[in-house]
């Protein structure tokens, strides 16, 4: 399978607990994204990473919030300290880069913060 | 402030029939718009997308329409089968600002009837 892939598929947290995500990306991707579903919304920008670089950042992003992606290949998304609002589907995204490629997604990460 | 709107939470038409989907934007700096078609317990598909610098595009069954001066996109589907029902979104760029985010808008709900 060489699409978008994201783990886990489902996380049940505690208020307060922390939890993290990975994304790997299509191998010759080099822009991945991450966005926030809600139901009933559109996803919801949250970062993007050219090669290993975090180009931009929502200002609705929390400190709470962190993603890296070290090598330029799989990103992790951490939540720190989650919230029962931070419930969501979470979607990652890549594409190659150049003006008019388009991105794949995988599958999300739906977060239920009890 | 949703700078892309798609007024129409949901449509139902008739297999065979046309589907017209419509997304409004109020960033003039777009210059890229993409159609995703996300169909429940999966990441957004990649569907068709039109530069700034058309007004029309063809895959297949899809058209994608863009009037600039109204800020204005739909989304043609002829003819509509039971298989299109699923939410879709549209999305837009503003690369000449230096970016290469996304923004979605809210999506809406097709229904075809068989």
């Amino acid at each position: 399978d060489t699409g978008v892939s994201q783990n886990p598929r489902h996380k049940i947290t505690k208020r307060g607990q922390n939890v993290t995500f990975r994304c790997d990306p299509i191998s010759e991707h080099n822009r991945l994204y991450w966005y926030r579903q809600t139901l009933g919304q559109g996803p919801e920008f949250l970062t993007y990473f050219q090669n290993e670089a975090q180009l931009e950042k929502s200002r609705l992003l929390s400190d709470r919030f962190s993603a890296e992606r070290p090598k330029g290949s799989f990103s992790t998304l951490e939540i720190q300290r989650t919230e029962q609002g931070d419930s969501a589907m979470y979607l990652c995204a890549s594409s190659f880069s150049g003006h008019n490629n388009e991105q794949f997604f995988g599958p999300g990460t739906r977060l239920t913060v009890l | 402030d949703q700078q892309v709107k798609q007024n129409s939470p949901s449509l139902s038409v008739q297999e065979g029939r046309i589907s017209i989907l419509n997304c409004d934007y109020t960033n003039s700096m777009f210059d890229y718009f993409l159609w995703y078609k996300k169909y429940p317990a999966e990441g957004p598909t990649f569907l068709i997308s039109i530069s700034s610098i058309k007004d029309k595009n063809e895959d297949g069954r899809f058209t994608v329409f863009l009037n600039k001066s109204a800020k204005h996109l739909s989304l043609h589907i002829v003819p509509s089968q039971p298989g299109d029902s699923a939410v879709y979104f549209c999305a837009a760029r503003a690369t000449t600002s230096g970016t290469y985010k996304y923004i979605f808008g809210t999506g809406t709900r097709l229904k075809v009837l068989a």
